[in-house]
Parts: structure tokens; sequence; C-alpha cells
């Protein structure tokens, strides 16, 4: 099993460009979250699924979009770049809820200019 | 949600055992306690979890105090590649397991 991929790994976007991340897991998990990490501090939620068809938001969603059309992939939309998402993105996925572990991609490092 | 309160950093021989603690006072009697760790700027990577019982696993060993108020992750013969960001989380209860990382403890494992 590839496990959690993420593609790219690294970008460099222009103030108001758009792109979409990539996330695709082959372990058949229900469960996928996308999370940004900034310099020196935690992860923090930015949406979440818990099945096909099944979006939700997390902690900091504004100024990201998200789809679910298929188990495996979970891609994550950034529409009019700005620099305070200059970040780290990890995409995550787990088989369930509570008492499951999340497994987490290698990360896409994106810097806004 | 239950926050958890952890040391900003802490320091261990390479071979010898790394305890650290966690407190989460305000728990709830469903809630798990997760621990992950990060090394350098990876993904983070799952060690492990527990709701009442101690646990252990190839990784490492977890004790939860019998009022759940705290936790300590034990490493028992901490490595060089042991050297990270340890976080202590427990997620709301809900179903969807949406895990808060604090800033965590870095631990710095010293030959």
């Amino acid at each position: 099993n590839a496990g959690v991929t993420q593609t790219p790994k690294f970008r460099i976007l222009k103030i108001g460009q758009s792109m979409t991340l990539q996330c695709t897991q082959d372990m058949n998990h229900n469960y996928m979250y996308w999370y940004r990490q900034d310099p020196g501090m935690g992860l923090k939620l930015i949406y979440y699924s818990v099945g096909a068809g099944i979006t939700d938001k997390g902690e900091v969603p504004n100024g990201y979009n998200v789809s679910r059309s298929t188990t495996e992939d979970f891609p994550l939309r950034l529409e009019l770049a700005a620099p305070s998402q200059t970040s780290v993105y990890f995409c995550a996925s787990s088989f369930g809820g509570a008492g499951h572990e999340q497994y987490f991609g290698p990360g896409t490092r994106l810097t806004v200019t | 949600d239950a926050k958890t309160t952890q040391p900003p950093s802490m320091d261990c021989a390479e071979g010898r055992a790394a305890n650290l603690p966690c407190n989460h006072s305000t728990i709830s009697g469903n809630e798990y306690v997760y621990w992950y760790r990060q090394i350098h700027s990876q993904g983070p990577q799952y060690i492990i979890h527990g709701l009442k019982n101690n646990e252990t696993n190839e990784m490492a060993s977890l004790i939860i105090t019998e009022d759940r108020k705290s936790s300590t992750l034990i490493l028992p013969h901490a490595t060089l590649r042991d050297t990270a960001v340890y976080y202590c989380i427990v997620p709301p209860q809900g179903g969807s397991e949406k895990l808060v990382f604090g800033k965590g403890t870095k631990l710095t494992v010293n030959p």
C-alpha cells in the first residue's frame, strides 16, 4: 500500500491564483482530513469528510473548498490565493472515527507571494 | 473539548527511557487519548491511543491515571531517531475524531 499520497510536494503561487492540492489514499478509509501547519505551530483542521459525498468544515475553512466524489480522493481547492495561505498542508485518512488512528501524507509546502 | 497541557521541551539520553507527561483534566468518560509525533517537517505519525487501560505497542507504552486526568507516554529505549515533537491529543466526542494539535513537547534525544 502507498498509504496517503499528496501532490504536488512544493508549489509557489501568485496572489489571486487558484490551485488544487491532491490527496489519495489506497487503504479504503472512510474518513479523510485536510490540515494546515504554519511555522512553529501545531496542525489546524481545514475540512474533513466521513465518506464519499459528505464533507464538513473544520477550524479554519475560509478560503478553501473540498469535494469527495470517491472514497480514495479528497482534493483541496484554493481560490484566490492569499499570503496568509502560505503553509504546509497535510492530508490524512482513517478507517473510522473514535478509536481509530489517522494516517498522514507527506505534505504539500505552499508559498503565496 | 478536552484540552491538553504538555511541557514545551524535554531532553533524554540515548538508550534511556523517555517519559512524556500530558494533563487532560477536563476529559470526558468516552474520550480517547491519542499520541502522535512529528519528525522535523514530515507528516505526523500515530504512536498509540487509549481510553482507560494502559496500552503498549511496538513503539511505546501509554500509562493513563485512574481518574484519567493525565497520562504518560513512555519510549522505553530512546534513540536519536526519536527526536521529534510529541503531541498528546484528546479529540472531542462525536465520531469524526477531529484532532486538535497544540504545540506539543519537543523531545531531544542526546547521544
